[in-house]
């Protein structure tokens, strides 16, 4: 069983709709993240997320929205999304999210597959 | 600015052979770590290392090798006899420490490793 878990694991949704992706991590860490994977591009770091703090928004369109109630939990708020949004799209998790502790491993999860139509 | 290349977008083998898997970065901390990640057709990235840059030791789990060597710039991944359980999309990332003091991973393309029966 993975300790960073993602729900929905697939979602079709149309470009009026408001819908979220939800994460949980099981693993005690301080530092959550999104990141997008499309098709032919290399991930993508969306937010970073220390002590329920963002701390980084990797220049992110305002159609997103993350939100971390608490250490263990991510939210990505969707809503009016384009077609070219259609991706993966990954939570992760590390102990960390600092510069002096960047040997931190990153875990994921299973990611969201996301269409938008 | 940091970046991970890996020229390699798709390679072939039976199963059975050894295949390397190249990744060449780029990055101007002294300080940096790097990583390899699987990623099966579930979605899910799978850890399987991560060098610091002050560790040139090569280093051997099971079937997996890897070969870091800072002259180059370079940390290439070898699968030896290769399995059809090992067709995946593998990524090579490298840890960066940015301007603000966090940090966060800055992925390659992939390799698609298709291993044939």
């Amino acid at each position: 069983e993975t300790g960073v878990t993602q729900t929905p694991r697939h979602l079709v949704m149309g470009m009026t709709n408001k819908k979220s992706l939800k994460c949980e991590q099981h693993l005690g860490h301080n530092a959550m993240y999104w990141y997008k994977q499309s098709a032919k591009k290399p991930l993508e770091l969306m937010f970073v997320y220390s002590l329920e703090e963002r701390v980084e928004n990797n220049s992110v369109p305002s159609r997103f929205s993350p939100e971390c109630p608490n250490s263990s939990h991510l939210f990505l708020h969707l809503h009016t999304l384009q077609p070219e949004d259609s991706a993966l799209y990954l939570c992760a998790s590390s102990q960390e999210a600092s510069a002096e502790s960047s040997g931190n491993t990153i875990y994921f999860g299973e990611g969201s597959w996301l269409t938008v139509v | 600015a940091q970046k991970v290349t890996q020229a390699q977008t798709e390679i072939s083998v039976v199963e059975k052979e050894d295949v390397t898997l190249d990744c060449v970065y780029e990055t101007r901390d002294t300080t940096y770590y790097l990583f390899w990640y699987k990623q099966p057709p579930s979605g899910e990235l799978v850890f399987l290392i991560r060098r610091n840059s002050f560790d040139e030791q090569n280093e051997i789990s099971g079937r997996y090798s890897w070969n870091f060597q800072k002259s180059t710039s370079s940390f290439n991944f070898t699968i030896t006899a290769s399995q059809v359980v090992d067709s995946a999309v593998y990524f090579c990332a490298l840890s960066e420490a940015w301007d603000t003091g966090r940090r966060a991973l800055t992925f390659g393309s992939g390799t698609r490793l298709q291993v044939q029966p």
